[in-house]
């Protein structure tokens, strides 16, 4: 069966300092692997996805995640963080072999404040 | 512009009280699901379908039904709610190929009282 895990509730961190968003996962195959965005009041805008290819894979608003096979992560990431990234942020995964459900698991969202 | 756009957007009701929400997309995707996002639980997949007149269970299916008549349409129907489905539901859909994104709805707030 295919998981996701987000172990933080909320990331706190002050403007300017980078940040990170963790996720794991766990698939049978090869894992198909999405960050998404949700803001207040609004549904969840995609950021980055990583399917095959470069380990690191660059996103939008300056986003990036790096895949890591050995340690089964695809933790998010932002060398500099801004007040508008406040957000809250879900880690989604499906497993290459999902056949005919094609259906994406989600973690349970990292609540993502960043001080000013 | 491509997007999910689901109505209404809020809604408060009382149990029993038949209640659909409207879902289309713009994008000609072939795939198309609902979840039910709750605290804690992140999101949960209602019912997804594939394709026109292809539809099937997600992983909380009980209560509701969908139906598929249109590839832009996916509506989501609660025929008798109760107060369990008081939650924040999304609509989303992607083109075919599974290793696309899904675009999602605004959200649609509901309180069965």
């Amino acid at each position: 069966a295919q998981s996701v895990a987000q172990p933080e509730d909320q990331v706190n961190v002050a403007e300017g300092n980078p940040l990170t968003v963790k996720c794991t996962y766990s698939v049978s195959g090869n894992p198909y692997l999405f960050w998404y965005v949700q803001y207040p009041n609004r549904g969840l805008q995609f950021l980055l996805k990583y399917i095959t290819g470069d380990n690191l894979v660059k996103g939008s608003y300056g986003f990036e995640a790096e895949f890591n096979k050995s340690q089964t992560s695809f933790h998010l990431k932002k060398p500099s963080a801004l007040v508008s990234d406040s957000a809250l942020y879900f880690c989604a995964v499906r497993d290459e072999y999902g056949g005919a459900t094609n259906k994406l698991i989600f973690g349970t969202g990292t609540l993502l404040a960043v001080q000013p | 512009e491509a997007q999910v756009t689901q109505n209404p957007r809020y809604l408060i009701t009382v149990t029993g009280k038949k209640l659909t929400v409207t879902c289309s997309q713009n994008m000609n995707h072939e795939y198309m699901s609902w979840y039910r996002q709750d605290p804690g639980l992140g999101l949960r997949q209602i019912y997804y379908s594939m394709n026109v007149e292809v539809t099937d269970k997600g992983d909380v299916p009980e209560g509701y039904k969908v139906s598929r008549k249109e590839k832009r349409n996916f509506p989501l129907i609660l025929e008798s709610p109760s107060p369990n489905q008081t939650s924040l539901y999304f609509c989303a859909s992607r083109a075919g190929t599974e290793n696309q994104p899904q675009h999602f709805g605004d959200g649609t707030r509901l309180s069965i009282l």
